[in-house]
């Protein structure tokens, strides 16, 4: 079957770093998503990673290695706003997302 | 990025009746649709994907014909819960994506209470 998986929970304090890790095996790969997601609120999208490697935009990076179906986004000089769920999701062969759980931030002073 | 502007973003309604919700595509084309449901805490549950001018394609142990979904045009989904009960009460997300992208683009999504 297909799986995602993430952690449910991480707690990090202002201004540090956090990395949240995303393993999955799905039926084909097109790709990975990642979403930040508030309360009460629909998904943002962050980030797409295809290719292995590092992606850096801004204080947010993901990684990719597609050999290991492994994944994870680096958030860096981390603010209160950050707290919030984030949504690994991977693109199978049938170009159908394939959501994790999420992984609940909570940042404190 | 695109806009999909999902409407309403709250309603309330009795027991019995039916809810629509509509989502906008404001500047691309919406080849295909994705409807999903969160219940809090929880991810996003894939319903149902429906390609423009075809019917709606389910997902196992979804009722089509309590949630109805028109994508009528390449701008336009609506999904219909009818006879809404209290355990159909949830967050409705619809995401849109055209036939040449990979990304799909998120409505503000619809908190629906049946009381």
């Amino acid at each position: 079957g297909q799986n995602i998986d993430q952690p449910t929970e991480m707690t990090a304090t202002e201004g540090a770093i956090v990395q949240i890790n995303c393993t999955y095996q799905t039926s084909g790969f097109n790709g990975l998503f990642w979403y930040q997601q508030h309360a009460g609120e629909a998904p943002t999208f962050l980030s797409y990673n295809v290719l292995d490697g590092l992606e850096e935009k801004g204080r947010f990076s993901s990684f990719l290695s597609r050999s290991k179906g492994y994944s994870y986004l680096l958030l860096k000089e981390l603010q209160m706003k950050d707290s919030a769920s984030y949504l690994c999701a991977v693109m199978d062969s049938n170009y159908q997302l394939i959501w994790g759980a999420g992984t609940k931030l909570i940042i404190k002073p | 990025g695109a806009v999909v502007s999902q409407h309403p973003s709250r309603v309330i309604c009795k027991s019995g009746t039916s809810v629509k919700i509509e989502c906008r595509s404001l500047d691309f084309q919406a080849t295909t649709m994705f409807w999903y449901r969160q219940f809090p805490k929880q991810s996003l549950m894939l319903m149902a994907t429906s390609n423009e001018g075809s019917k709606a394609t389910y997902e196992q142990g979804v009722e089509k014909d309590k949630f109805l979904i028109n994508h009528a045009s390449l701008t336009l989904s609506t999904l219909t819960v009818t006879s809404a009960h209290p355990e159909d009460s949830s967050f409705y997300i619809c995401s849109a994506r055209d036939s040449g992208d990979t990304e799909a683009f998120f409505g503000q999504g619809t908190r629906l209470t049946v009381v």
